[in-house]
């Protein structure tokens, strides 16, 4: 059971490149997020999927988009990388029971947009 | 706009201390609060504290929800080094499905 799992783990774009952050849960959870940790901003969600064919926009979704796979796959996508995406990038997931909303977090990718 | 906000941001303590984290909040439709431990990659679930369960306590760590304040603070007794890491505090939302973040405290325990 590997919970959630994210690739790559690091990652270096120059700006303007593109590239797909791909995140997947074997909990049979309902939801996942994205979002971003920079130093002294805690975590900023970026996008959600609260089911399977749904998605929506968190605080900070501008220059991402995303794409809920299946089930298990919640893809984050940069379209042509800035150097203000510099950051730390976690996936997470939740199912729904009506008394928790706890979510279990991917290790991160730590991405540089030179 | 929804909004959480933990202090100390940094906290520097010697092994054996005591410490106090705070978190407080200004959402609408307030649902539950969430502290989180994040040493070097994804952080962890500690505690979940709702209208129904306004004290929890795991160890040498306890949690307090005060709703009349907007507000919850974790204790740490006894602190050792390997308490060493950045605790989050989150809020959820009723209806919404996502967590609003507070910025984090960084918590160092000084052998």
């Amino acid at each position: 059971n590997a919970g959630v799992t994210q690739t790559p783990k690091f990652q270096v774009l120059k700006t303007g490149q593109s590239m797909t952050l791909q995140c997947a849960q074997d909990m049979n959870h309902n939801s996942m997020y994205w979002y971003r940790q920079d130093p002294g901003m805690g975590l900023r969600l970026i996008y959600y999927s609260a089911s399977e064919g749904t998605t929506d926009k968190g605080e900070v979704p501008n220059g991402y988009n995303v794409s809920r796979l299946n089930k298990r796959e919640f893809s984050l996508r940069l379209e042509s990388a800035a150097p203000s995406q510099t950051s730390v990038y976690f996936c997470a997931s939740s199912d729904e029971p009506a008394s928790s909303y706890e979510q279990y977090f991917g290790p991160g990718t730590r991405l540089t947009v030179t | 706009e929804d909004k959480v906000v933990q202090s100390p941001l940094s906290l520097v303590v010697h092994e054996g201390d005591t410490v106090t984290l705070n978190c407080s909040y200004e959402v609408t439709n307030f649902r539950s609060l969430l502290w989180y431990k994040q040493e070097k990659k994804a952080p962890t679930f500690l505690f979940m504290l709702t209208s129904s369960g306004i004290e929890k306590k795991s160890g040498r760590l306890s949690s307090i929800l005060d709703k009349k304040e907007l507000s919850s603070i974790l204790n740490i007794t006894a602190t050792q080094t390997g308490d060493s890491a950045i605790y989050l505090c989150a809020v959820t939302i009723q209806g919404a499905q996502k967590l609003v973040f507070g910025q984090g405290t960084r918590l160092t325990i000084n052998p």
